[in-house]
């Protein structure tokens, strides 16, 4: 069964603490993406990743991180630096870009944190 | 950069009766025009999407128009059914962006 999948769907922290939020795709996809989704506003990205070990910072980076070690797999880590960090976030992927052209982004279910 | 600007954010329509869900877009290069359902809960799913080198696509049920001039595009929905309750997201991007910007998103109720 090929897809998306993140884990956990529901995660709770106290302030100041750390978190990974994972990310696994066995579509054998090489771009993975992450977006962060608030209430009432479209889905903003966080960070993005075209390949294994390269990635790079969308419009809204600061207090994230992330890392590209396998293909399969791209976590966000929500740092005590993140002054809002409760919401919905979601994670997608696709196939690269061929000759510019832009490609379907396919999405997993989510993970909604809540800091407490 | 981009920007995506989307129209209206809630819409409420009789169960048979159309929907039109419009966005704007303001970088003249953009060249890719998904639209997404998210249902409640769920991440986002591609239900159709456009390139600027047409100007109207059809699936069934919904389709979507682009006027490139205007830099404008519209999702339309005909013969809504109560399981296209949802939240109706666009996006756009430009030849070798390698990121979508998304609108704001759409919440569409279907009344029986």
């Amino acid at each position: 069964d090929g897809g998306i999948t993140q884990s956990p769907k529901y995660l709770f922290r106290k302030e100041g603490q750390n978190v990974t939020l994972s990310c696994e795709q066995n579509l054998n996809h090489d771009a993975m993406y992450w977006y962060r989704q608030d209430p009432g506003q479209g889905l903003r990205l966080i960070y993005y990743s075209q390949i294994v070990n390269d990635f790079q910072k969308g419009d809204i980076a600061e207090g994230y991180s992330v890392s590209r070690e396998k293909k399969e797999s791209f976590p966000l880590t929500v740092t005590s630096a993140q002054k809002n960090p409760t919401a919905f976030y979601l994670c997608a992927s696709s196939i690269r870009q061929v000759n510019g052209l832009y490609n379907e982004q396919f999405f997993g279910p989510g993970t909604r944190l809540t800091v407490l | 950069g981009e920007n995506v600007e989307q129209h209206p954010s809630t819409l409420s329509v009789q169960e048979g009766d159309s929907a039109v869900i419009k966005c704007t877009y303001s970088d003249s290069a953009s060249n890719y025009f998904p639209w997404y359902k998210q249902e409640l809960g769920k991440g986002p799913q591609l239900i159709i999407d456009i390139r600027s080198n047409v100007g109207e696509k059809k699936d069934q049920r919904i389709a979507v128009t682009l006027n490139k001039t205007a830099k404008h595009f519209s999702l339309h929905i005909t013969e809504t059914q109560p399981e296209d309750s949802a939240v109706y997201f666009c996006a756009a991007s430009r030849r070798g962006a390698q990121k979508l910007v998304f609108g704001q998103g759409t919440r569409l109720t279907i009344n029986p």
